[in-house]
């Protein structure tokens, strides 16, 4: 499969507990988003990369959640102190940034991590 | 917060309707994006516009940029039971160099048999 892969699908825990999630992007991709989706709603950008670098973090992101792309390649996104709030899907997505003004930088997403905190 | 508004919120057809949804903003883009999302998936891009008046289709889908640059338009034709899910409106945040993308509030289609 050479779309974007997210693992785990599903993770369930504790409130308080660490979570960790993986994104592998679609391989020629140099950029990389993450984006929070709850129910009933449209998916809210969180951060994204381009190779190895995060350009942009939204306000959603408290300093519990932190991202990282070491190697420019797959992402994990790591919430701490997990809260109830916490609870939604996941998803990550990738693009390649295209050449003109007019940037046709089409986003593939993954199936996403759906996080339940009890 | 959200700031595109879609409607209707759902819908509920017969398969073998057309279906329509429009979304719009209060500010202008240059792109407006169509996604669908099936339950437990994530989105799948449909359609890209890029100008003003741009018409174009994808099978039996087709979207429209708005003149105004303010809105945008998907129909449906000719609906079967795969084309259930939540439809999914998208802009590009300017300037160019984030392109984070910003989604609408969704329709959801239920088609029935």
């Amino acid at each position: 499969d050479t779309g974007v892969s997210q693992n785990p699908r599903h993770k369930i825990t504790k409130r308080g507990q660490n979570v960790t999630f993986r994104c592998d992007p679609i391989s020629e991709h140099n950029r990389l988003y993450w984006y929070r989706q709850t129910l009933g709603q449209g998916p809210e950008f969180l951060t994204y990369f381009q190779n190895e670098a995060q350009l942009e973090k939204s306000r959603l992101l408290s300093d519990r959640f932190s991202a990282e792309r070491p190697k420019g390649s797959f992402s994990t996104l790591e919430i701490q102190r997990t809260e109830q709030g916490d609870s939604a899907m996941y998803l990550c997505a990738s693009s390649v940034p295209g050449q003109s003004a007019l940037a046709k930088n089409i986003q593939y997403f993954g199936a996403g991590t759906r996080l339940s905190v009890l | 917060g959200q700031q595109l508004n879609q409607s209707p919120q759902s819908m509920f057809i017969q398969e073998g309707e057309d279906v329509s949804m429009n979304c719009t903003s209060s500010s202008i883009f240059n792109t407006w994006l169509w996604y669908k999302q099936d339950p437990g998936e994530g989105p799948v891009l449909l359609i890209a516009l890029y100008k003003a008046g741009e018409l174009t289709s994808n099978g039996r889908l087709t979207a429209q940029f708005g003149i105004t640059r303010k809105d945008s338009f998907l129909n449906i034709s000719a609906s079967i039971p795969s084309d259930v899910g939540i439809y999914f409106c998208a802009r590009l945040l300017l300037p160019y160099n984030t392109d984070k993308l910003i989604f609408g509030t969704g329709t959801r289609l239920q088609v029935f048999p």
